[in-house]
């Protein structure tokens, strides 16, 4: 079945240093790609998404580039601050879900940055 | 912006009582789910619904049921509350287009004494 596997963290980083986190997929067709971010005691909130193969998500200096052909939506962030310490986490909807188009999640990454 | 309101930040609720769970949007969504957050087991799906009056079963329902009688309303209910069902839980909605994304609330954190 389709599914999301996530590196496990925590990933522990200093300030300025370079993120990545991997996230690759098993899903038939295209499936629509999504970033999601948890802060602490706060629900996900949408990072980013890509809909189609070669097609790059960015948002607040993050940024994922779909790629069919190793089936990977990696997170990547030139220079992490201690404000985006949160759980990530890598999500996809089946391409053929019908109407229901439920999200499958990963585990999530818990990202801790330091001063 | 969307909002996702659920109705309580904490719960507190003592075994075998009957829980009520209430999430509200504001977009006109079609689509609405409840979730569950635990520690190493990360988000599970317990309900969805796709329109007014229908619900479909998650991944682990059992325990619980949902009502939705108004577009912008979706109850979870824990017939008869019990330990292993506390958590967080998350509601969430969306458009059913497959890449429309989801929108949460902040959860609610329950506690079954």
């Amino acid at each position: 079945g389709d599914s999301v596997t996530q590196m496990e963290g925590p990933v522990t980083l200093s300030e300025e240093a370079f993120l990545t986190i991997n996230c690759t997929y098993t899903a038939t067709g295209y499936p629509s790609l999504f970033w999601y971010v948890q802060y602490p005691g706060e629900g996900l909130q949408l990072l980013l998404k890509a809909t189609k193969a070669d097609d790059k998500g960015s948002n607040k200096g993050f940024e994922a580039t779909y790629r069919k052909e190793t089936t990977s939506f990696h997170l990547e962030k030139g220079s992490v601050q201690v404000s985006d310490s949160a759980v990530y986490f890598c999500a996809l909807t089946p391409p053929f879900s019908g109407g229901y188009n439920k999200l499958i999640f990963g585990a999530g990454t818990r990202l801790a940055v330091h001063p | 912006d969307v909002k996702v309101t659920q109705s309580s930040r904490y719960l507190v609720k003592r075994t075998g009582e009957k829980v009520f769970l209430e999430c509200v949007q504001d977009m006109d969504h079609e689509n609405m789910f409840w979730y569950r957050q635990d520690p190493g087991l990360g988000l599970r799906l317990i309900y969805f619904s796709y329109d007014v009056k229908m619900k479909e079963k998650g991944d682990i329902p059992e325990g619980y049921s949902v009502s939705r009688e108004k577009k912008e309303r979706f109850s979870l209910i824990l017939e008869s509350a019990s330990t292993n069902q506390t958590s967080m839980y998350l509601c969430a909605s969306k458009f059913p287009e497959s890449n429309s994304p989801l929108h949460f609330g902040n959860g609610t954190r329950l506690t079954v004494t």
